[in-house]
């Protein structure tokens, strides 16, 4: 069964760097999420992407935050200075057709920013 | 602004009970519904969605949506120790913007 995958599981990092998160979503989804789960808090939408540019964003989705299709395959999430309060499990999903469609979750990679 | 509020838990129920958990949102506009199950350091499972008033079953699962009294709702019967997790409620309001609960922790003992 095809799945969203990540990677790193884990990053830890330096306050003040930049990381760069990545996901390859299902192959015939067109729909690609980033979501943001603090330990203990719940799953926070941070921006949704199709057809090759942003559709929505959240108040948390700042200048610090990019999204990228590099590829055909590869969609990724950059946090070009991080910090403290960025440390979190961040989940990328897709879905196969816009806004009623299920999506289908990666299982995340957790950020520590120290 | 829109909310999606689920009563935090922890809910327990003994194996083999029907396990009841409940959502609302804020916003008459919300067009379709899911329930996730979440286990510890997990990501999101979808469960089952609902896009239409009443109920929708699916094994040992029901859903159930009220657009009137914006709630939706999650049966699971003959509750298992494995359906021991947090169930997360998410809506969706028309656009590519999805809106998560806080999540209900669920607890089935043996």
């Amino acid at each position: 069964e095809p799945e969203v995958t990540q990677t790193p599981s884990h990053q830890v990092t330096q306050m003040g760097q930049e990381v760069i998160l990545r996901c390859v979503p299902i192959s015939n989804h067109l729909y690609f999420y980033w979501y943001r789960q603090i330990l203990g808090q719940k799953v926070e939408f941070l921006v949704s992407f199709y057809n090759n540019e942003i559709s929505e964003k959240s108040e948390i989705f700042d200048d610090q935050f990019s999204v990228e299709r590099p590829d055909g395959s590869n969609f990724t999430l950059k946090i070009r200075s991080t910090k403290l309060e960025d440390s979190a499990m961040y989940f990328c999903a897709s879905a196969p057709t816009r806004s009623q469609e299920t999506q289908y979750f990666g299982p995340g990679t957790r950020l520590l920013v120290l | 602004q829109k909310e999606v509020e689920q009563n935090s838990g922890p809910l327990s129920v003994p194996e083999g009970a029907i396990a009841s958990l409940n959502c609302t949102y804020s916003d008459r506009g919300s067009q379709s519904f899911f329930w996730y199950r979440q286990y510890s350091g997990k990501s999101p499972e979808l469960i089952m969605s609902i896009y239409s008033n009443g109920d929708k079953e699916d094994g040992r699962f029901t859903a159930q949506l009220n657009k009137a009294s914006q709630y939706v709702s999650l049966l699971i019967r003959d509750s298992q120790p494995s359906d021991s997790a947090t169930y997360l409620c998410a809506v969706n309001y028309g656009g590519n913007q999805f809106y998560f609960g806080t999540g209900t922790s669920l607890t089935v003992i043996p």
